[in-house]
């Protein structure tokens, strides 16, 4: 098993710029979630799903969207990229809502 | 809302010495309590957790210890070894939330 992949590992973009990650998951979890890691700051959470075709909002929300479409795949939009989005952003899994979370390797974004 | 402090935020041990992390949380309907470990280049790796109707739970040379009237909970690493080496994050959850709130992370350095 393969666990909680991430793609891509690292990208740069400029302020405005759109992109989309890609977090995927093959042990049939529920739940998944996108955290961004800042410096001083630990994990903070950008939004959740509770399974396939639900989405809610975490703590922060704002210039993210994201959609899951399939069970296993959860992605994260940012539309109109800002520096104040550069950090590292992890995706995680679980089984039951809230309890072990499974990491993946995280994806680095910087926006100039 | 919930609030997590932990503390010290780096910590430098000599190897086969006792290093201690301690964490407080704000919320008293928070019940559970995992410990993560980032290595590097990685994401976060649940190490060893605890529940509020648990005071202290052992997994070879970890230990966590959980004070809920003084809101805090602890994480004691005996032995210490170089590959103990990381970040170390604490979390709290209160009862059938879907949110892990996240101390800062601690950086242990086990010298050898």
């Amino acid at each position: 098993n393969a666990g909680v992949t991430q793609t891509p590992k690292f990208r740069v973009l400029k302020t405005g710029q759109s992109m989309t990650l890609l977090c995927a998951q093959d042990m049939n979890h529920e739940y998944m979630y996108w955290y961004r890691q800042d410096p001083g700051m630990g994990l903070r959470l950008i939004h959740y799903s509770v399974g396939e075709g639900t989405t809610a909002k975490g703590e922060v929300p704002d210039g993210y969207n994201v959609s899951r479409l399939k069970k296993q795949n959860f992605l994260l939009g940012l539309e109109s990229a800002a520096p104040s989005q550069t950090s590292v952003y992890f995706c995680a899994s679980s089984y039951e809502i809230g309890e072990t979370q499974y990491f993946g390797p995280g994806t680095r974004l910087l926006v100039l | 809302g919930e609030n997590v402090e932990q503390h010290p935020s780096t910590l430098s041990v000599q190897e086969g010495d006792s290093a201690v992390i301690k964490c407080t949380y704000s919320d008293s309907a928070s019940n559970y309590f995992p410990w993560y470990k980032q290595e590097l280049g990685k994401g976060p790796q649940l190490i060893i957790d605890i529940r509020s109707n648990v005071g202290e739970k052992k997994d070879q040379r970890i230990a966590v210890t959980l004070n809920k009237t003084a809101k805090h909970f602890s994480l004691h690493i005996t032995e210490t070894q170089p590959e103990d080496s990381a970040v170390y994050f604490c979390a709290a959850r209160m009862d059938s939330s879907y949110k892990l709130i996240f101390g800062s992370g601690t950086r242990l350095l086990v010298r050898p």
